[in-house]
C-alpha cells in the first residue's frame, strides 16, 4: 500500500544527544517536505526538496540538516539536540502533477 | 506573499448542529486552498481542496468548502457534526508564484458536545 511512514513516532532524549527522524515514502512522489508543528500554531515548513540531491530550507530558520540520496527517503538530523527543539515534525510529499501534500503521522520530539 | 487566517481558534458545536469553520487568505494570485483535519498524534489528512474549478468543492466525511473571491474566504461546513468529527482542522493555500509551497493557518480545534 503506497503511504508515507515517519520514524520514530515517538522520542525522547537528552540535550547535546545526534539524532535522526526518518521519513520514507512509496508513492514515487518527487516533492517531499519537512515540517515544524506547535500548539496552537501554523506548521513551518524548515525543509523541502524537489528530488534527489536537491534540498532547500524553508521559511522556518532550523538548525537541522536534510538529505535526499533515494527518492523515497528524506531524513532530517539533528547534530545537538537542545531543549528548543521540543515539538512535533511532520514529513510529506507531493507528486509532480497535483497540488495537495500527503502527510506522514509526526514525529512527537521532547529534548530534555 | 501568501497567508491564512483561521478566525476561532476553539469551535463548540452540539452533535447534530451545523459545522462552520473560518479560512481567509491572502494571495496576490489565483490560489489554491485546501483543509486537513488532524486527529490526536496523527498526521495531516486531506479533506478537501480547491484548485480553480467549482467554487463550492465538497470532500470527505460530509464536509463542503465554497471558495469566495470577493470575500478571499474558503470556510469550512458540515451540516450535521458527528462526535468523530472532533479535531483539529488547518487551512492552507499556495500558487504557482510560491512554487505550490504550502502556508497554513494556525488551526482551529473542534469540539463537538453530546
Amino acid at each position: 500500500e503506497a503511504d508515507i511512514y515517519q520514524t520514530p513516532r515517538y522520542l525522547v532524549i537528552g540535550t547535546g544527544k545526534k539524532i535522526t527522524l526518518e521519513c520514507s515514502q512509496t508513492m514515487g512522489h518527487d516533492k517531499m517536505y519537512w515540517y515544524q508543528q506547535d500548539p496552537g500554531m501554523e506548521l513551518h515548513l524548515i525543509h523541502y526538496s524537489y528530488g534527489v540531491n536537491s534540498t532547500e530550507k524553508g521559511d522556518l530558520s532550523s538548525e537541522s540538516t536534510v538529505s535526499r540520496i533515494r527518492t523515497e527517503h528524506f531524513p532530517l538530523t539533528l547534530e545537538s539536540a537542545r531543549p528548543s527543539h521540543t515539538s512535533q515534525y511532520l514529513c510529506a510529499s507531493r507528486p509532480l502533477a497535483h497540488n495537495e501534500q500527503f502527510f506522514g503521522p509526526g514525529t512527537r520530539l521532547t529534548v530534555l | 506573499a501568501q497567508s491564512v487566517t483561521q478566525l476561532g481558534s476553539h469551535v463548540s458545536v452540539s452533535e447534530g448542529a451545523l459545522v462552520l469553520l473560518r479560512c481567509n487568505y491572502s494571495s496576490s494570485v489565483p490560489p489554491y486552498l485546501f483543509w486537513y483535519v488532524q486527529y490526536p498524534n496523527q498526521g495531516l489528512q486531506l479533506l478537501l481542496k480547491y484548485t480553480s474549478a467549482a467554487t463550492l468543492v465538497k470532500g470527505i466525511n460530509g464536509f463542503e468548502a465554497e471558495f469566495k473571491k470577493s470575500e478571499t474566504s474558503f470556510h469550512l461546513t458540515k451540516p450535521s457534526a458527528h462526535m468523530s468529527d472532533a479535531a483539529e482542522y488547518f487551512c492552507a493555500v499556495s500558487d504557482l508564484n510560491t512554487g505550490n509551497q504550502f502556508y497554513f493557518g494556525t488551526g482551529t480545534s473542534l469540539t463537538v458536545i453530546p
